[in-house]
């Protein structure tokens, strides 16, 4: 089976502009999330979405937005790109919350963001 | 909240010595404890995790570690490292009831030198 696949893996923005990421979770995962890392940092939890609905978010400005469609994908969009939004962002998907095997999360191979 | 602290930046050791890279946790809840390696340029790869039961939990690649809930400690332990082993470790928690929110450290680099 695929893993969680992200799109683009690299990616050069000007300050100002829109950036849209996405990401295919594992098949079966419905629950997606969303990390900023920062070169240097460990990733940081931005937005979850299960079942189509947010059900947490980071410590981000309203710039960061996200939504999950009905096939589970998600797409991650940050508007008014500033310098310090230049980072890896990671795509982690997981099972149902009803699932015992434990909570792990699955992560995919990042979209780089460099904004210039 | 929770968080987490990696204690060292960066670990420095010699192929086939042992290596201990550490972590400490707070939290006011009861929390699931995991380790995950970053290589170069690539998504970070589950090591190992805690969930309950054994305070010493085995992974891939021969690491272990173990969980001391009155040290609020996760430890990340492997008897005899290999080149292949450098990366970034990365140390995480989630609480019981909110299990999808991923709280990190900031990394230690391991450094495995011939």
């Amino acid at each position: 089976d695929a893993g969680v696949t992200q799109s683009p893996t690299h990616l050069i923005k000007t300050r100002g502009q829109h950036v849209t990421l996405r990401c295919s979770p594992i098949s079966g995962h419905k629950s997606v999330s969303w990390y900023q890392q920062v070169l240097g940092q460990g990733p940081q939890f931005i937005f979850q979405y299960y079942e189509k609905e947010e059900r947490g978010r980071g410590n981000f400005p309203d710039r960061f937005s996200a939504r999950q469609f009905p096939n589970y994908s998600s797409e991650l969009n940050v508007n008014a790109l500033l310098l310090g939004d230049s980072a890896l962002y990671l795509c982690a998907s997981s099972l149902p919350r009803t699932d015992n095997s434990g909570n792990t999360i699955y992560f995919g191979e990042g979209s780089w963001l460099t904004v210039v | 909240a929770q968080s987490v602290t990696q204690l060292d930046s960066q670990v420095p050791v010699f192929e086939e010595a042992p290596v201990e890279l550490r972590c400490n946790y707070s939290s006011s809840v009861s929390v699931y404890l995991f380790w995950y390696v970053q290589y170069p340029n690539q998504g970070l790869q589950l090591l190992l995790k805690y969930l309950s039961g054994s305070t010493l939990v085995k992974g891939i690649n021969g690491f272990e570690a173990e969980f001391n809930k009155s040290q609020t400690s996760f430890h990340l332990r492997k008897p005899s490292v290999h080149i292949s082993d450098t990366a970034e470790y990365f140390c995480a928690v989630s609480d019981r009831y909110n299990f999808n929110k991923f709280y990190f450290g900031s990394g230690t680099k391991l450094n495995v030198k011939p």
